[in-house]
């Protein structure tokens, strides 16, 4: 089946110390976003690629960073993470910039200590 | 800047209540309103309304959109266990991509 798929699910790391968490889509899908969600809020948009067009958020943090080396996987870093930053964090596709249906994967739980 | 309120935040019910969410929206060029089932995993897509007044139904679920309102109800009729959720509503922004801007989410609780 055609999905978004993200690994790990979960993921522990200390203070400090880099992370990446990765997205691969089937779906064929231009567009590809991370988000943050903490506990009880809205998930956030952190940034977006259109292709290989990159979209940051005005508010993303500098610490956060993506790649999108092709057309189905796309990828976060976190450079130096702190207790803030920990969240789920969600991947989604889309068809193109005027498809407003988005496409979740699973989430990475992350967890900072 | 696009903003999009849920309510209630949270609702408790019983097995077999019918239930109103709410979400009120504005937004700049609205194109659509998207709502999503968010148990402890990523959202699931649930419906996209465009046009005011026409309702989405797929099975209990029900939703409709007032364009002139700005606003749009998620209704759930015989509520069951598994309805248990966060229900999002987001709508896209204007700008470049398809960038969502959600509610807060309504938590709701359905005991047995």
């Amino acid at each position: 089946d055609a999905m978004v798929i993200q690994n790990p699910r979960y993921q522990v790391t200390q203070f400090g110390k880099p992370v990446t968490l990765s997205c691969s889509q089937t779906l064929n899908h231009n567009v590809m976003y991370w988000y943050q969600q903490k506990s009880s809020q809205a998930p956030k948009l952190l940034f977006h690629y259109y292709d290989k067009d990159f979209n940051n958020e005005a508010d993303t943090p500098d610490n956060f960073q993506s790649r999108r080396p092709n057309t189905s996987f796309c990828f976060l870093d976190i450079r130096s993470p702190g207790l803030g930053d920990a969240a789920m964090y969600l991947c989604a596709t889309s068809r193109s910039r005027l498809d407003n249906e988005q496409f979740f994967g699973p989430g990475t739980r992350l967890t900072v200590l | 800047e696009d903003k999009v309120v849920q309510s209630p935040l949270s609702l408790v019910v019983h097995e077999g209540d019918t239930v109103t969410l709410n979400c009120s929206y504005e937004v700049t060029n609205f194109r659509s309103l998207l709502w999503y089932k968010q148990e402890k995993k990523a959202p699931t897509f649930l419906f996209m309304l465009t046009s005011s007044g026409i309702e989405k139904k797929s099975g209990r679920l029900s939703s409709i959109l007032d364009k002139k309102e700005l606003f749009s109800i998620l209704n759930i009729t015989a509520t069951q266990t598994g309805d248990s959720a966060v229900y999002l509503c987001a709508a896209p922004e204007e700008t470049s991509g398809s960038r969502l801007t959600f509610g807060e989410g309504t938590q709701l609780t359905v005991n047995p």
